[in-house]
């Protein structure tokens, strides 16, 4: 069974920095992109950024690019989120999710249930 | 303003036929890029629900179903149940963005 554990929400003050954690199994981690994907309180889905199976292809919203990092470690299975000088607007539910291969720009098949940031002084 | 855009709610009575549009440009959609559709249940995770424009993953009901044509796409949903109130949300890749979009969600209101 694929999971998907993300970890590592908070509150953060703006400016801070906070890295999202996202623990994998059920599946062999350097076969599948990774995305990460936040919603706003109230508010509708919003493609943060996705990394390849290979780790070589990364992109990355403009509202984040510059301040937040998607990386993985196939030694942990697991895929990260380092994000930094954030802001007020960053506050969201953040979610780690899988593509049906390892090319990026795939549909989501697999979705975590969610960490929650706020952002807030 | 999403890229994609999507009316903000419908409703319908129980055993209706509903239809939920995503309308796009041709950066998007209107490029032969593919449209993917997810539900998403209230405090819940969403769920993949269509991919590829109209193909649907195992264990979703064959009452729904997905089309795309032009810059637009939409997806059908028929004898609608109360449990599929929920929000729905489209997603696509637009080419000028260089990135995935997602549709602002329709939330659909069974009556």
């Amino acid at each position: 069974e694929v999971q998907l554990v993300e970890s590592g929400g908070g509150l953060v003050q703006p400016g801070g920095s906070l890295r999202l954690s996202c623990a994998v199994s059920g599946f062999t981690f350097n076969n599948f992109a990774m995305t990460w994907v936040r919603q706003a309180p109230g508010k509708g889905l919003e493609w943060v950024a996705v990394i390849s199976g290979s780790g070589s292809s990364i992109y990355y919203a403009d509202s984040v690019k510059g301040r937040f990092t998607i990386s993985r470690d196939t030694s942990k299975n697991t895929v990260y989120l380092q994000m930094s000088s954030l802001r007020v607007e960053d506050t969201a539910i953040y979610y780690c999710a899988r593509g049906p291969t390892w090319y990026v720009w795939e549909y989501i098949q697999h979705w975590g249930q969610g960490t929650r940031v706020t952002v807030s002084s | 303003q999403s890229v994609l855009t999507q009316a903000p709610s419908v409703s319908g009575a129980p055993g209706q036929r509903v239809t939920i549009s995503c309308t796009g440009s041709t950066s998007n959609i209107g490029a032969g890029y593919d449209v993917h559709w997810y539900q998403q249940l209230p405090g819940a995770a969403p769920k993949l629900l269509i991919y590829g424009n109209n193909n649907r993953p195992s264990g979703v009901p064959d009452r729904f179903s997905g089309s795309r044509s032009g810059t637009s796409a939409s997806l059908a949903i028929t004898g609608l149940q109360a449990e599929d109130e929920a929000d729905y949300y489209c997603q696509s890749y637009d080419n000028d963005l260089s990135g995935s979009v997602f549709g602002g969600g329709t939330i659909l209101t069974v009556l």
